[in-house]
């Protein structure tokens, strides 16, 4: 295993566009978390899954923001009509959880190395 | 609600010791460090869970007060390849009765280490 992956490294796209990232977490691990980071800042969560079950999604994510894990495993991450603002590196990790999402995480986050997105 | 952490920044010579502090206002049940060099994905340093247990890694250690919801992590003879940001990733659920318990990280603290 090769570890966290995600595609595309880099995406530029117009204003007003859609994207699509994608993430192959490691292949036994249960929890897939994504975050946003931009120049300066810690990782800001977005979202998370426990298997297929997306548990949490951030207030701060307008309905412009969706996230799939369709089958437990991969998952992707869409922005509709993208604006200026959503420029950043979006990242994705996983690790094995607990078999009870309401159970504490004891092992480690896995990072990907992200997806820059830029938005002209 | 993301963690607190102080300093936000620190510039040490090597050999010399830091210690970075991480708050948070929610009961945690976890807490972990991460390391960030430029242009690159966070590295996994430490975990420490409830029980108010310490850890170390290679000079780097840490402890969690669960009472005061306080981390600290500590940079002890400090060496150039400890230059980066450091993170702290607090898990908590989000709400009473939320379905689990999300990580969250704090804003960072730059840490550069000189000759």
């Amino acid at each position: 295993d090769t570890g966290v992956s995600q595609n595309p490294r880099h995406k530029i796209t117009k204003r007003g566009q859609n994207v699509t990232f994608r993430c192959d977490p490691i292949s036994e691990h249960n929890r897939l978390y994504w975050y946003r980071q931009t120049l300066g800042q810690g990782p800001e969560f977005l979202t998370y899954f426990q298997n297929e079950a997306q548990l949490e999604k951030s207030r701060l994510l307008s309905d412009r923001f969706s996230a799939e894990r369709p089958k437990g495993s991969f998952s992707t991450l869409e922005i509709q009509r993208t604006e200026q603002g959503d420029s950043a590196m979006y990242l994705c990790a996983s690790s094995l959880g607990p078999l009870e999402a309401r159970e504490g995480l004891n092992t480690e986050a896995f990072f990907g190395q992200g997806t820059r997105l830029t938005v002209v | 609600q993301q963690p607190v952490q102080s300093p936000q920044a620190v510039i040490l010579r090597e050999g010399e010791d830091a210690v970075i502090n991480c708050s948070s206002s929610k009961a945690l049940y976890s807490v972990h460090w991460y390391r960030q060099k430029h242009g690159e994905a966070p590295v996994f340093l430490m975990i420490l869970l409830k029980g108010g247990e310490q850890k170390g890694h290679d000079k780097i250690s840490a402890s969690f007060n669960e009472k005061k919801q306080q981390s600290s992590l500590y940079l002890t003879a400090s060496q150039l390849s400890y230059s980066g940001t450091y993170f702290c990733g607090t898990e908590a659920p989000s709400r009473p009765g939320a379905a689990g318990n999300k990580l969250t990280f704090g804003g960072g603290t730059r840490v550069l280490v000189k000759p």
